[in-house]
Order: C-alpha cells, then structure tokens, then sequence
C-alpha cells in the first residue's frame, strides 16, 4: 500500500492560503489521493479526493503533479476555525483507509 | 439524517471486563469501519464491513470482534479489555463506490 509523507506542522496566517503538501511518490494508478482534518478530537472530517486531475470543492482545492507523486491541499482563505491536523491518505483498491499522522495546521490571527 | 451515531461517548473499564461499543449509520452506506486513535497519533483500522454478513481485520484486529448482521449496525467488542485498549475509538461509513468516510464522534474508553 502507498505510504504518504507529510509535515508534521505548519502555521498559516489567517485570511492567507494555507498550502498542504504530500508525497506519495509509491501510489500506484487507480490509486485515489484523499484528504481529511480532524479538529480537536472530534472524528475526522472528509475535504476532498482526486485520482489525477485538479479537483476543486467549496471547502478546498487539491492539485496532483503530473506522475501522481506528489499533492497539495489548498485552503484558500484560511480562518481560525480551520486549524486541525490534515491527513493525506492514498486509497488502495482493498477499501482500508491508512492514517498517519497527519499536519497540525495553525491558523494564526 | 443522524448520520454516524456511537454510544457510549465515555467508558470506564476494568481489566478483563468485556463491552460493546455500538455504532449505527442511516444512509445505508454499505462500508462500515472501526478505528483507534491513540493520544498524538494517526487513526489505525482495527476492522471493517463491505456489508451485511461481511466482516475483515484491518491493522490492529487482535483482542476485538465483530459483526455485520444489519447494514445500519457495526458492533465492536471487546472481548478482555487492557490497558493498552485505552483510546478513542472512531465508527465510520461510505458507499462502496469510492465515496467519503463519514466519522461518528467517537468513544472514550479508559481501562484501569
């Protein structure tokens, strides 16, 4: 199963784009590429998944390089009440979903 | 539309007691899971449902059980609880065809 890399912290001032990188560079092709956030302890909350194109909802934007190694979430105006620890999970064909740990995300005022 | 409920929201056990945490979902997601999260860490799978009468270990499946016998219903039972089962355990659905994961708001559970 692909395993991904992330941060494991980034701060983003508020109003600005808070940029989210991931590497995955053992994704295989039908491979999808999801993300989550999970603010505070509450359970996680579903954000957006993409195989190969640019995706775009009204919560964030995902875009995935070319060779599919790599993604990047995009909050576009980040607000306080975006800060949470974002994963970034690549989907195998079997339906389990694998966590890691995640980026803790601090919007700063 | 209650979406994923779990019940209890707390739980304190003793070692060696067996319990039930219930989880329920009313959009008739076919894919149920369960998760623990341990403090500062990621989510591990401990089981999962592709359906009714369909059950799978994931990551971390030793000293749990479950069942499948309703779509609505996804059991997870622990059968002779530790102290290393202390966590929050997380319940979660999705359609089959690649959907989302819908997550419940989680079980506390503490074993002294």
């Amino acid at each position: 199963d692909a395993k991904t890399t992330q941060p494991p912290s980034m701060d983003c001032a508020e109003g600005r784009a808070a940029n989210l990188p991931c590497n995955h560079s053992t994704i295989s092709g039908n491979e999808y590429v999801y993300w989550y956030r999970q603010i505070h302890s509450q359970g996680p909350q579903y954000i957006i998944h993409g195989l190969k194109n640019n995706e775009t909802n009204e919560m964030a934007s995902l875009i995935i390089t070319e060779d599919r190694k790599s993604s990047t979430l995009i909050l576009p105006h980040a607000t306080l009440r975006d800060t949470a620890v974002y994963y970034c999970i690549v989907r195998p064909a079997g339906n389990q979903f694998y966590f890691g740990t995640g980026t803790s995300l601090t919007v700063i005022p | 539309n209650a979406g994923v409920t779990q019940t209890p929201k707390f739980q304190v056990l003793k070692t060696g007691q067996s319990m039930t945490l219930q989880c329920a979902q009313d959009m008739n997601h076919e894919y149920m899971s369960w998760y623990r999260q341990d403090p500062g860490m990621g989510l591990r799978l401990i089981h999962y449902s592709v359906g009714a009468g369909i059950t799978d270990q994931g990551e971390v499946p030793n000293g749990y059980n479950v069942s499948r016998s309703t779509t609505e219903d996804f059991p997870l039972r622990l059968l002779s609880a530790a102290p290393s089962q202390t966590s929050v355990y997380f319940c979660a659905s999705s359609t089959m065809a690649l959907g989302a994961q819908y997550f419940g708001p989680g079980t506390r559970l503490t074993v002294l």
